[in-house]
C-alpha cells in the first residue's frame, strides 16, 4: 500500500529560526513529489520535486527530493509568523492518473 | 479569479440524504479530482477524472461517491446516502496535465448531522 509520512506532525519555532519538515515515501511508479502549504482555506502550490538531488528554491522556502532513500526535505529560513500553516507533502505515481497521496501534513506554528 | 472555486462553502445535512458539491475548475485545466480531508485520516482522494471524460473514475471502492462533469472546467460530486463519517472538508484540485502541480479550491466543509 503506497504510504506518505510526514514528520515532524507539529513544530513550534520563534521568528528567525530555521525548521526543515521531512517527508518520506514508499510508493509504487513513483513519479514525483509536491509541496503545499495550507493556512485556513486552500493547499496552495510550493514546490513539484521530479529528479533526484535538485534543489528548488523560492525565497527563504527551499527543497529537494532523494529518490534512492525515498525522501523530500522542506526549509524555511528565517521563519516568519506568516509561515504558520500546515505543510503537506504529497507523492504523484506515474499510474492512477496522477492522483496525490498525502501525508498527515506538518503543523508549523511560528510565534513571534 | 482565476482560481479553482468550490461551492458551497459549508453545508449541513442529515444522515442518509444525498449531497452535492460543485467545482469550477481553472480554465484549460483537463485533469479534476476531489478530496477528502479529515482530522484522523488526512487527505485522501476521492474521484478523478480527464479530459473530456464525463465520468469519474473513482478512488475508493464505496460506490457512494461518484462525480460527474457536465462541462469540462465544471465537476460536482454527489454523496449518497450519507453517513457521520462523511463530516469533512472536500477539497477539489485540476491540473494542466499528469505532470503538472494540481492547484486546490477552498473545499466545502460538510457535516452529516
Amino acid at each position: 500500500e503506497d504510504k506518505v509520512v510526514q514528520s515532524p506532525l507539529s513544530l513550534v519555532v520563534h521568528e528567525g529560526d530555521t525548521v526543515t519538515l521531512n517527508c518520506s515515501y514508499e510508493v509504487t511508479n513513483f513519479r514525483s513529489l509536491l509541496w503545499y502549504k495550507q493556512e485556513k482555506k486552500a493547499p496552495t502550490f510550493l514546490f513539484m520535486l521530479t529528479s533526484s538531488g535538485i534543489e528548488k528554491k523560492s525565497g527563504r522556502l527551499s527543497s529537494i527530493l532523494d529518490k534512492k532513500e525515498l525522501f523530500s526535505i522542506l526549509n524555511i529560513t528565517a521563519t516568519q509568523t506568516g509561515d504558520s500553516a500546515v505543510y503537506l507533502c504529497a507523492a504523484v505515481k506515474e499510474t492512477s492518473g496522477s492522483r496525490l497521496t498525502f501525508g498527515e501534513g506538518t503543523q508549523l506554528t511560528v510565534n513571534p | 479569479g482565476a482560481g479553482v472555486s468550490q461551492s458551497p462553502r459549508y453545508k449541513v445535512a442529515k444522515r442518509g440524504r444525498d449531497v452535492a458539491l460543485r467545482c469550477d475548475s481553472i480554465s484549460g485545466h483537463v485533469t479534476l479530482y476531489w478530496y477528502r480531508q479529515t482530522l484522523g485520516q488526512g487527505s485522501e482522494v476521492l474521484t478523478y477524472s480527464q479530459s473530456d471524460a464525463q465520468r469519474d473514475k473513482s478512488g475508493r471502492p464505496s460506490g457512494r461517491f461518484s462525480a460527474e462533469r457536465p462541462e469540462r472546467s465544471v465537476s460536482t460530486l454527489k454523496i449518497q446516502r450519507t453517513e457521520q463519517g462523511d463530516s469533512a472538508v472536500y477539497l477539489c484540485a485540476s491540473s494542466q496535465g499528469c505532470n503538472q502541480p494540481q492547484h486546490f479550491g477552498d473545499g466545502t466543509r460538510l457535516s452529516i448531522l
